[in-house]
């Protein structure tokens, strides 16, 4: 089984651009795609990101994905933060013994 | 537009059993494997089960294999989790999900309801 890790929390201000890692344990980060949920307070989750890099529709092109296979990771960048952008993230990929992997989430706050 | 709506929560006594109903509409369900996706109050989201788009293929997180039964009635739209010899780490929020890929197997979640409340306290 493989394990995706998260940052526990990250926060900036308004306006600047913020990075979330997730990195893969075990096997290619490129090799499986990667999913991007975000689950405000209260809510239930959305997805922003799917396969990889691709934004459904309706999401803001101010959120982006991608993939660095140096450090077998996955990325989400938020630029342009806005308050409403504080939630939770959780990144989720999956291989052939393992369906569907969530990664721990990272908690944004947006100061 | 895509709605899956979650029912049959509630609270339900250890080792007692419960069935998860969700209904899908906006999109050709029996096109799609769907996922069953909990989260604990305060906690992280964890996978549970998924079907895919013809009940050919099923899987289990090991936290529930043997206890909760994943099923699809694809002419009524509709996802089931059977829960049996529930404990009280299975107290969650449940959410049904749809999946990215047109008849694949498991890859990742486009669509989410909007969760049920299951809640196992003597």
């Amino acid at each position: 089984n493989f394990m995706l890790t998260q940052p526990h929390s990250v926060s900036d201000s308004p306006g600047k651009t913020v990075t979330i890692s997730c990195t893969r344990s075990s096997g290619s980060i490129a090799s499986n795609y990667v999913q991007w949920y975000q689950q405000r307070p209260g809510s239930s989750p959305t997805t922003v990101i799917y396969e990889d890099s691709q934004r459904p529709s309706g999401v803001p092109d101010r959120f982006s994905g991608s993939i660095d296979t140096s450090s077998n990771s996955a990325s989400l960048t938020i630029s342009g933060l806005k308050t409403e952008d504080a939630a939770d993230y959780y990144c989720q990929s999956y291989d052939g013994s393992n369906p569907c992997v969530f990664g721990g989430g990272t908690k944004l706050t947006v100061l | 537009e895509v709605q899956l709506v979650e029912s049959g929560g509630g609270l339900v006594q250890p080792g007692r059993s419960l069935r998860l109903s969700c209904a899908a509409s906006g999109f050709t369900f029996d096109d799609y494997a769907m996922h069953w996706v909990r989260q604990a109050p305060g906690k992280g989201l964890e996978w549970v089960s998924g079907i895919n788009w013809n009940s050919g293929s099923i899987a289990y997180a090991e936290s529930v294999e043997g206890r909760f039964t994943i099923s699809r009635d694809n002419a009524k739209n509709s996802l089931y989790l059977q829960m049996n010899s529930l404990r009280a780490e299975d107290t969650a929020f449940y959410y049904c999900a749809k999946d990215i890929s047109w008849r694949d197997w498991l890859r990742g979640v486009d669509y989410w309801g909007q969760g049920t409340l299951v809640t196992v306290s003597s």
